[in-house]
């Protein structure tokens, strides 16, 4: 049983295009987000998720458009994708009732964009 | 700000070396420090944690203590094996404008045979 879950986990596609990434927990978590990690692995938060309402939205183009329609889901729709766009994006679930808790982590779903 | 600054990589040793990959941390508060790692191709998993100062984290031999005075959270092991070659990820976790995990740049470990 995968406890978090994204798809694909691999897209390939052209540049302008609109693509979408899923993700699902089964932990039963309240909080989830979305993580960018570039090229050289350095991974960064783009957005956070609690109870489906959005708490942390970091600098992000407006391009990108998370959508929690309950809080086992977070998907991530990318508009007009750029050759810069191109990383790995992780999904993460955590249950943030206190500062000890971990991250569980999806596979990732790594984007290329040419 | 809050943030995370851990060693450059990539670390290179031998197995049965010892390993010590350092991590510093600023933030406002108490926060809560881990070391996440990631094998090639995977997401991250969780390696060990500590909550307060002067608590010590360990798993899978790995171990780190919270040091609060210098505010480190250096990650150590006392004999690597090959399969720990992975990126190890220094991170902190605190409230701020909502509840969010902080990451290091990551480190890079080769261990040769």
């Amino acid at each position: 049983d995968t406890a978090v879950s994204q798809t694909p986990k691999y897209l390939v596609t052209q540049m302008g295009n609109d693509k979408s990434i899923k993700c699902e927990q089964n932990l039963g978590h309240d909080t989830m987000y979305w993580y960018k990690q570039d090229s050289k692995k350095f991974l960064k938060i783009m957005f956070s998720y609690n109870n489906k309402e959005l708490i942390i939205n970091e600098t992000v183009p407006n391009r990108f458009s998370p959508k929690s329609p309950d809080k086992a889901h977070l998907n991530l729709h990318i508009n007009s994708l750029e050759l810069g766009d191109s990383a790995v994006y992780f999904c993460a679930s955590s249950q943030a009732a206190g500062l000890n808790t971990e991250a569980f982590f999806g596979q990732g779903t790594r984007l290329t964009v040419v | 700000g809050n943030s995370v600054t851990q060693m450059e990589g990539p670390v290179t040793l031998s197995e049965e070396a010892f390993l010590t990959i350092n991590c510093t941390y600023t933030a406002t508060g108490y926060p809560s420090l881990f070391w996440y790692v990631q094998y090639p191709g995977e997401g991250l998993q969780l390696l060990l944690k500590a909550t307060k100062a002067d608590d010590k984290g360990s798993n899978k031999g790995f171990e780190a203590t919270y040091r609060k005075e210098t505010t480190s959270f250096h990650l150590e092991k006392g004999s690597v094996q090959v399969s720990d070659s992975a990126v190890y990820f220094c991170a902190l976790s605190l409230l701020g404008g909502g509840f969010k995990t902080i990451f290091g740049a990551g480190t890079r470990l080769f261990v040769k045979a």
